[in-house]
């Protein structure tokens, strides 16, 4: 069955540090990748999506994710976090020939310390 | 370009009742879907519409239905409401019914307590 996995359910990093979050999905062929982001009281957010092609790909909001087909993961990157990235991050993944739905994993909630 | 818009943004209702939640998808956008958002489950799919037409369902009760109107507005109705039925539903659009390679452009939710 497909499914995404985020390990890290809250995560605490300082102002200015870098920033990963994890993301593991489970799916047979080459998925199509989200990270969405979700501020308290908002909806979701598109910060990036990977199709196909290099497998490094850039966002909004200066973030990045890297697909890695062998360790099947697709994690989010920021190399100085602020205190208005403070959230909660969504990744997902969008099966192929099911329109437009997404299969979520189930969130990792950024802190940021000043 | 306005966003996506849901009505209303916040409903109470008791069990047993049902409710309905409208979603304005952004203009010139022809697909609509819903996603239920609690603590214990997560984001969850629920349906998609495009053009009016039913193209995919969650893993949902019969209980929770949709429609999508001609203009592309879609509404979700939920009858026989359960405790655990309480949630944010959130609606979400994108221009074209094909793979999701689009962009789904989320609106802020309906938050739904069931007493």
């Amino acid at each position: 069955a497909q499914s995404v996995t985020q390990p890290d359910i809250h995560i605490t990093v300082s102002e200015g540090a870098s920033l990963e979050l994890r993301c593991n999905y489970s799916y047979g062929a080459t998925p199509y990748l989200f990270w969405y982001v979700q501020s308290p009281g908002q909806g979701l957010q598109l910060l990036l999506k990977y199709f196909s092609g290099d497998t490094l790909v850039q966002g909004i909001k200066g973030f990045e994710a890297e697909f890695k087909r062998s360790q099947s993961s697709f994690n989010l990157r920021k190399p100085s976090v602020h205190w208005s990235d403070a959230a909660e991050y969504f990744c997902a993944v969008g099966p192929y020939n099911q329109g437009g739905k997404l299969i979520f994993g189930q969130g990792t909630e950024l802190s940021v310390k000043p | 370009k306005a966003g996506v818009t849901q009505t209303p943004r916040y409903l109470i209702k008791t069990r047993g009742q049902q409710v309905t939640l409208s979603c304005s998808p952004i203009s010139g956008h022809r697909s609509v879907s819903w996603y239920q958002q609690t603590p214990g489950q997560g984001l969850q799919f629920l349906f998609e519409y495009f053009s009016e037409t039913q193209r995919n369902k969650g893993n949902f009760p019969g209980r929770f239905s949709g429609r999508q109107f001609s203009n592309s507005r879609s509404e979700m109705n939920v009858s026989t409401l359960e405790l655990g039925d309480s949630a944010l539903y959130l609606c979400a659009s994108r221009p074209g019914g094909g793979q999701s390679t689009d962009t789904q452009y989320f609106g802020p939710g309906t938050r739904l307590t069931v007493l």
